[in-house]
């Protein structure tokens, strides 16, 4: 089944301790990306990838850092969470092209730093 | 940056016609409109999109202006299960994605 996995789906960490929060795909996309989804702000791009080491910053990137070391995989890294990083987390991806991209999302993870 | 504007809320009667708006004023000609949704707290699945003309697929309609600076989706005839956020997309480049805040259709029976 082609699909989009995220692990943990749920975690409650504290201030300052490192986390990582994987991403992977089965379709061979060249395009990842990560969102985080607030109250009333709707999703909010993090960081995104147009292929393996390719990697650029979204709309929100501070405090977060990604790597693309393999096509289907593509951490999420929190170095020293905070608690304003408390979110819902998207990874999305699709393939690569000048039309076509509907991405395709995974079931979230839901971070809570206290 | 292509954002877009598009009404906090909605209410719609189950199996009658539920029509979204979305204004895309900044939109460059060469930039799609996608829509998705997202249902609860899933992750967000993709509807339709189009780049100026009508499209219609098995979910939806997209209706996009001749200017383009605005499009409507629309559900031929909405149930209980199309409760949901809907997003009309924009990108400030091709790379980059722009949801916004997106649109509660409630479907009432």
């Amino acid at each position: 089944e082609a699909q989009v996995t995220q692990n943990p789906r749920y975690l409650i960490t504290v201030t300052g301790k490192k986390l990582t929060v994987t991403c992977s795909q089965n379709m061979n996309h060249e395009y990842m990306s990560w969102y985080r989804q607030d109250p009333g702000l709707g999703l909010r791009q993090i960081y995104y990838s147009m292929n393996v080491e390719v990697t650029d910053k979204g709309d929100v990137p501070e405090g977060y850092k990604v790597s693309r070391k393999e096509k289907r995989n593509f951490p999420l890294i929190l170095e020293s969470p905070s608690p304003n990083q408390t979110s819902l987390y998207f990874c999305a991806s699709s393939m690569r092209g000048s039309s076509y991209n509907e991405q395709f999302f995974g079931p979230g993870t839901r971070l809570t730093v206290l | 940056d292509a954002k877009t504007t598009q009404p906090p809320s909605m209410d719609c009667a189950e199996g009658r016609a539920a029509n979204l708006p979305c204004n895309h004023s900044t939109i460059s000609g060469n930039e799609y409109v996608y829509w998705y949704r997202q249902i609860h707290s899933q992750g967000p699945q993709y509807i339709i999109h189009g780049l100026k003309n009508n499209e219609t697929n098995e979910m939806a309609s997209l209706i996009i202006t001749e200017d383009r600076k605005s499009s409507t989706l629309i559900l031929p005839h909405a149930t209980l299960r199309d409760t949901a956020v809907y997003y009309c997309i924009g990108r400030s480049n091709f790379n980059k994605f722009y949801f916004g805040s997106g649109t509660k259709l409630n479907v009432k029976p």
